[in-house]
């Protein structure tokens, strides 16, 4: 397995202000992941954060709102732009050391927005 | 899209058993992943199954049947601390992505 941390690890933000949150792995890995989990809700994916190039974003999710950055194997950001409340949500890092593998999670962050 | 029912709720007591179904409907399969999620915190991996068959761990074990796209986690000898919310997660053929199912709560009583 890999060990994650994210940070922060949670935070209260002003509507129409942006977030970055980091993930930071202990080894390098293959796939870093970008989830949101709303209250009550089970995981929906944000994008697929790729090394050197532009993420991979699933529908409903754009760049613009989502800018995600991936410099290296071991480390990759997620912003939240122009933030609103409907925006509260805990926001989950994954990796797969290797590409097919099991998915390991981050403690996520848990962001509100007023 | 992808299709993947679990029950919203369950309610067991300490120390009895609880099976929690999963089924499945997706654009090919390679892999069926049960995680284990507390309140308030991450998913944890509990098991993953890819061919058919009955996979045990300890007092956790999850089953498969790729003909008729179902998998089940069993929880034996349930503790107050099993209580949470247990996901089940479907890698189509052909995808490194996961989807996942709505999860199903299970409240341990004494």
């Amino acid at each position: 397995s890999a060990v994650i941390s994210q940070k922060p690890s949670r935070d209260i933000c002003q509507r129409g202000t942006s977030l970055t949150i980091q993930c930071q792995v202990d080894s390098q890995v293959t796939m870093m992941f970008w989830y949101r989990q709303q209250p009550g809700q089970s995981l929906t994916l944000i994008a697929t954060a790729n090394q050197g190039s532009e993420a991979t974003y699933e529908s409903g999710f754009v760049i613009d709102k989502f800018p995600i950055s991936r410099p290296n194997l071991t480390f990759s950001t997620l912003t939240v732009s122009n933030m609103s409340p409907e925006d509260s949500s805990i926001y989950l890092c994954s990796v797969e050391i290797q590409r097919g593998e099991t998915q390991y999670f981050g403690p996520g962050t848990r962001l509100l927005v007023l | 899209g992808q299709n993947i029912d679990q029950p919203t709720e369950m309610t067991a007591t300490e120390g009895a058993i609880v099976q929690i179904n999963c089924t499945y409907q997706t654009s090919g399969f390679n892999g069926l992943f049960w995680y284990q999620q507390h309140a308030g915190e991450a998913p944890t991996f509990l098991s993953y199954n890819v061919l058919d068959g009955l996979e045990e761990k300890g007092r956790f074990s999850s089953f498969l049947s790729r003909s008729k796209g179902y998998s089940y986690l069993l929880l034996k000898e349930l503790q107050m601390k099993d209580s949470a919310s247990y996901l089940c997660a479907v890698r189509p053929s052909n995808d490194y992505k996961l989807s996942f199912g709505a999860g199903t709560t299970v409240t341990v009583r004494a």
